[in-house]
């Protein structure tokens, strides 16, 4: 098992460019998540999702959407890039929530507006 | 909706000491409290998880204790070792989501 896998690493984008920061789990999950971790600061979820087709906003939705088509995949786009969205984000998944298996984190996508 | 409070923000231990972390939560609905540990640049790991119907939960030198009718949970470290020195978040299970603390910094001085 591959787990959590995120793409890309590292992205510099300008202002009002759009991007689409892929996530992908192999560990058949039902519950994906998406946060952002600001310098020094905690985890804000971004969006999550329960299920193929279900998406749901979490506490810092605004400029961001999500899809999720398949089980495996929880794609994030960005759509008119902004100074504020400069963070870490990390993607998440998990088989239910209150499994033994909790939340698997992806190494993260360190992304820069300028 | 649910708020995590995570004190003390850093936390400096000689090696060998032990470290308490503490947090509190607001919606006395939620039943889940996992503790994680991120290194520098590194993804938060899982570490440690309570639920609500146990009071303490012991691995090795890590342990979380929960008081339901305070609302708050503790991370407790015994023997610090410099591969402790890390962030450490909190967080409280809500309706389908994980709230996170803001985490704090320990470091292990040899």
């Amino acid at each position: 098992n591959a787990g959590v896998t995120q793409t890309p690493k590292f992205r510099i984008l300008k202002i009002g460019q759009s991007m689409t920061l892929q996530c992908t789990q192999d560990m058949n999950h039902n519950y994906m998540y998406w946060y952002r971790q600001d310098p020094g600061m905690g985890l804000k979820l971004i969006y999550y999702s329960v299920g193929a087709g279900i998406t749901d906003k979490g506490e810092v939705p605004n400029g961001y959407n999500v899809s999720r088509s398949t089980t495996e995949d929880f794609p994030l786009r960005l759509e008119l890039a902004a100074p504020s969205q400069t963070s870490v984000y990390f993607c998440a998944s998990s088989y239910a929530v209150l499994s033994t298996d909790t939340q698997y984190f992806g190494p993260g996508t360190r992304l820069t507006v300028l | 909706g649910e708020n995590v409070e995570q004190h003390p923000s850093t936390l400096s231990v000689q090696e060998g000491d032990s470290a308490v972390i503490k947090c509190t939560y607001s919606d006395s609905a939620s039943n889940y409290f996992p503790w994680y540990k991120q290194e520098l640049g590194k993804r938060p790991q899982l570490i440690i998880d309570i639920r609500s119907n146990v009071g303490e939960k012991k691995d090795q030198r890590i342990a979380v204790t929960l008081n339901k009718t305070a609302k708050h949970f503790s991370l407790h470290i015994t023997e610090t070792q410099p591969e402790d020195s890390a962030v450490y978040f909190c967080a409280s299970y809500n309706t389908d989501k994980l709230i996170f603390g803001t985490g704090t910094r320990l470091q292990v001085f040899p």
